[in-house]
């Protein structure tokens, strides 16, 4: 158990439609980062959270949101659900911000299919 | 841009050494990482290298790093069944396209163990 805590682990939804997925970082991090991983994009970084601000924007559709909660909570957004939304979403955590090595910690991730 | 670059795939037979090999495009990159996948999990964080290092060794695992030729290593010795998994090669860079403090990741290497 890495400390970092999705849900759900598993979703299936339709086209069009909208889900939230949840992140739990670990004890004490302060940095919330959400990735995408696809069998042809490999991961893809979406979004960074610290400590309730966003801090750096990647590869986040428009139609992606998300946000960081006082208690260090993230949930990602996905609207108007496609195809290729299909994937693999990870939440990863890290304590620090600014120099040094900066180890992310990974959850298992949130399988997501959109039939 | 940042690019990292790996093969797709590695076949080793089991207690023969294997080599990941990985290249990065962004010279000012500060921290290279290896992490690993196994089947329906996260990323595990393996080991790691700062970049004013050429080596680094951890038990059965030796990273290399050729600051001018931008090439990253990873070396598992005596691989083992369990060591079977996706690996990841990272990195941290001023202009981190994973974001002010994320990594950059290459889409991974299937590393397959033959009996």
């Amino acid at each position: 158990d890495s400390g970092v805590t999705q849900t759900p682990k598993h979703l299936i939804t339709a086209t069009g439609q909208r889900v939230t997925l949840r992140c739990s970082p670990r004890s004490g991090d302060l940095s919330v980062y959400w990735y995408q991983q696809s069998l042809d994009q490999g991961l893809q970084f979406l979004i960074q959270y610290y400590n309730g601000e966003e801090r750096a924007k990647g590869n986040i559709l428009e139609r992606f949101s998300a946000q960081q909660f006082p208690d260090l909570h993230s949930e990602l957004n996905l609207s108007s659900l496609e195809l290729g939304d299909s994937a693999l979403y990870f939440c990863a955590s890290s304590a620090r911000t600014g120099g040094g090595a900066n180890v992310l910690t990974f959850g298992a991730g949130s399988r997501l299919t959109v039939l | 841009g940042e690019d990292v670059e790996q093969s797709l795939f590695l076949s080793v037979r089991e207690g023969d050494s294997s080599v990941i090999n990985c290249t990065y495009t962004d010279s000012s990159s500060t921290y290279l990482y290896w992490y690993k996948q196994e089947p329906g999990a996260g990323l595990q964080l393996l080991t790691y290298i700062f970049s004013n290092m050429d080596m680094k060794q951890d038990q059965r695992l030796t990273v290399l790093l050729n600051k001018k030729d931008k090439h990253l290593s990873l070396r598992i010795a005596d691989t083992q069944t369990g060591d079977s998994a996706i690996y990841f090669c990272a990195e941290r860079s001023r202009s981190s396209g994973g974001g002010a403090d994320g990594l950059t990741f290459g889409k991974g290497t299937h590393l397959i163990i033959q009996p």
